[in-house]
């Protein structure tokens, strides 16, 4: 079955200090990773996304680090924010042409960020 | 914004009964997906459909059923609700049938609670 596991659970972190998540994955079909950030009573929205022809891809203050070798992938927000707070979920979805027969996206379980002042 | 619409946003109903959750997509996308999230699951994909025809089936129990109108809304019909159904079902559009690359916009979801 394809999974991707997320690591931590939850997180609570300074403001000013640097947020890590951890995804990791099996299925070797999977060539396209997002991280959705989720507010309380909304749905989830996409914030970053890279795919495995590169190792680091950042956006802002957002940043994902990918190892293929590993089947990891990370999320790094810098210089956290209170508006940071939200439910982080790594994702991932297989090759268009690599004949799973599906292509919809895999969630990890999800990280509760809290960024206290 | 995502621009997906999904009604209603609560739903409270008994157990045996049935409900119909209704999802509109962004304008042009073509694609629908059908996501359960609940506390200990995480988000679960349930069916996509693309242009009116289901495309791709996961953890969709035989109690639950879903459709996609030619005016591409869709529909998820879920019946015989156990306590266990209480969730949050969020409907999620993207623009062509392959997944791998687009991105994939998410209504605020229904709640369903069955009591």
């Amino acid at each position: 079955q394809q999974q991707v596991k997320q690591s931590p659970q939850s997180l609570i972190v300074q403001k000013g200090g640097i947020s890590i998540i951890n995804c990791a994955y099996e299925n070797t079909a999977f060539d396209y990773f997002p991280w959705y950030q989720q507010f309380p009573g909304k749905g989830p929205a996409l914030l970053i996304a890279i795919r495995p022809d590169v190792s680091e891809k950042k956006e802002g203050r957002f940043t994902i680090s990918f190892n293929k070798s590993a089947k990891q992938f990370s999320l790094h927000i810098m210089d956290s924010q209170p508006g940071d707070s939200a439910t982080y979920f790594c994702a991932a979805s297989p090759h268009a042409y690599s004949g799973a027969g599906s292509y919809q996206l895999t969630f990890g379980k999800g990280t509760k960020l809290s960024v206290i002042p | 914004d995502s621009g997906v619409t999904q009604t209603p946003k609560h739903l409270i109903t008994a157990t045996g009964q049935r409900v119909t959750l209704r999802c509109s997509p962004r304008s042009g996308d073509l694609s629908v997906y059908w996501y359960q999230q609940s506390l200990d699951q995480g988000l679960q994909f349930l069916i996509q459909y693309y242009n009116g025809e289901e495309r791709a089936k996961g953890n969709i129990l035989e109690r639950f059923s879903a459709q996609q109108f030619p005016d591409l809304h869709s529909e998820l019909n879920l019946s015989s609700l156990e306590l266990g159904d209480s969730a949050l079902y969020f409907c999620a559009s993207s623009v062509d049938l392959i997944l791998s690359g687009n991105t994939i916009y998410f209504g605020e979801g229904s709640w369903l609670t069955v009591v």
